[in-house]
């Protein structure tokens, strides 16, 4: 059973372009959440979904940021226009639901994005 | 918000059992305690979690105090590779997300 699955590992992007991450979570899990690691800093929720629903998207920039989980594929974070600010490593987990529980969430090993 | 306490930083012997304490007051009657690890720039890994009776598995023990106020976590025989920031967390398994502190950054010494 593969765990969580992220790429590309490493992403490099000029200022103003597009940054695209993927997060293909554990077989049989079907929520997503992605979480922002500054250097030397920890680590920042930014949003949780559910297949094709975004369930809490309040740590989110309100700008050029955007996530997807949808029906088929993998959940997919989204900076547009990136500027240098954005240069940091993106983390996505993912976990089951038991009933109206969660259980625990298992991080993959995260998308080091770097802005030039 | 932060509802965990943890010291920044202790150092352990290796071979020794590390006792990582979190103090969590504030937690309530639905809120589970999780442990959480990162290894230099890795992605968090799941140790271990629970409610209110002590939990083990092959990583760690977790002794949550009677009145849940507090808890440990224990490795029983640290290695070097189990030099790694450590975050304590309570959650609703309802819960939305997953809020990691500042953890105790724990190094094990040869």
């Amino acid at each position: 059973n593969a765990g969580v699955m992220q790429n590309p590992r490493h992403l490099v992007r000029r200022r103003g372009q597009e940054a695209r991450l993927r997060c293909s979570p554990m077989k049989g899990h079907s929520h997503v959440y992605w979480y922002r690691q500054l250097p030397e800093e920890g680590l920042k929720f930014m949003v949780y979904l559910q297949k094709e629903n975004i369930i809490d998207e309040s740590g989110m920039p309100k700008e050029r940021f955007s996530a997807e989980f949808p029906k088929e594929g993998p959940s997919i974070l989204r900076i547009q226009q990136v500027v240098r600010g954005d240069s940091a490593a993106y983390f996505c987990a993912s976990s089951s639901r038991q009933g109206r529980m969660n259980t625990e969430a298992f991080f993959g090993q995260g998308t080091r994005l770097t802005v030039v | 918000d932060a509802k965990t306490t943890q010291p920044t930083s202790m150092d352990c012997a290796e071979g020794r059992a590390a006792n990582l304490p979190c103090n969590h007051s504030t937690i309530s009657g639905n809120e589970y305690v999780y442990w959480y690890r990162q290894i230099h720039s890795q992605g968090p890994q799941y140790i271990i979690h629970g409610l209110k009776n002590n939990e083990t598995n092959e990583m760690a023990s977790l002794i949550i105090t009677e009145d849940r106020k507090s808890s440990t976590l224990i490795l029983p025989h640290a290695t070097l590779r189990d030099t790694a920031v450590y975050y304590c967390i309570v959650r609703e398994r309802t819960g939305n997300q997953f809020y990691f502190g500042t953890g105790t950054s724990l190094t094990v010494i040869p």
